[in-house]
């Protein structure tokens, strides 16, 4: 079976812009999660989407939005980039099932400059 | 709320020599505990996880854990540290009561496994 993938792998950006980032889980895992991950802050969620809702979010700013498609694909977009939000963006998704881990994906590298 | 905390930044063991990372949380009622390893430029790779019965826990890569609810600990252990067991290790919760799959993580622990 296929593990998430996450595409880019590395993206760079300027302050200001916008930026998509894209997660596909794995099949029959109809949750995924995106999260955070920076050496000051650690790893941090973002939201949660099970069947194109989002369930849970975490403490940020509107800023970052997610949507999650029919296939369970999701996608996270940040609008007005700052420098503070390069950073590695983690997906993981896992089954609906409440003891069931997370699988992650390799990431996306997103650089602010 | 709940919360996990990590209390080591960094542990350093010799090969051959049994390892331990520590991890303790704060979640009302029975958590869901869960350990991953992060190798660089990698995402997380799930080791393993704590939902009920047996205290302790195997899982990948010849690792164990030992959960203990009176001090609210799931310490990570292995018997024989190999040197690529180096890594960034991240302690995990999720509360059952609460709806969703999303997890708690813990600032994480660079172990440095030497020869």
């Amino acid at each position: 079976k296929a593990g998430v993938t996450q595409t880019p792998r590395y993206l760079i950006k300027t302050r200001g812009q916008q930026v998509t980032l894209s997660c596909s889980p794995i099949s029959g895992h109809r949750s995924v999660s995106w999260y955070q991950q920076t050496p000051g802050q650690g790893l941090q969620f973002l939201f949660e989407y099970f069947s194109e809702t989002q369930r849970n979010k975490g403490n940020f700013p509107g800023r970052f939005s997610g949507r999650q498609f029919s296939n369970s694909r999701s996608e996270m977009n940040v609008s007005t980039l700052e420098l503070g939000d390069s950073a590695l963006y983690l997906c993981a998704s896992s089954l609906e099932v409440v003891s069931h881990e997370q699988y992650f994906g390799p990431g996306t590298r997103l650089t602010v400059t | 709320a709940q919360s996990v905390a990590q209390p080591e930044d960094q542990v350093n063991v010799a090969e051959g020599n049994p390892l331990t990372v520590k991890c303790t949380y704060s979640v009302s009622g029975n958590p869901y505990l869960f350990w991953y390893v992060q190798y660089p430029n990698r995402g997380l790779q799930f080791l393993l996880k704590y939902i009920t019965g047996d205290n302790l826990v195997k899982g990948s890569y010849g690792f164990e854990a030992e959960f203990n609810k009176s001090q609210t600990s799931f310490h990570l252990k292995k018997p024989s540290a190999l040197v690529s067991d180096s890594a960034l290790y991240f302690c995990a919760v999720r509360d059952p009561n609460q709806a969703g799959t999303a997890l708690i993580f813990g600032k994480g622990t660079t172990l440095s496994v030497s020869s």
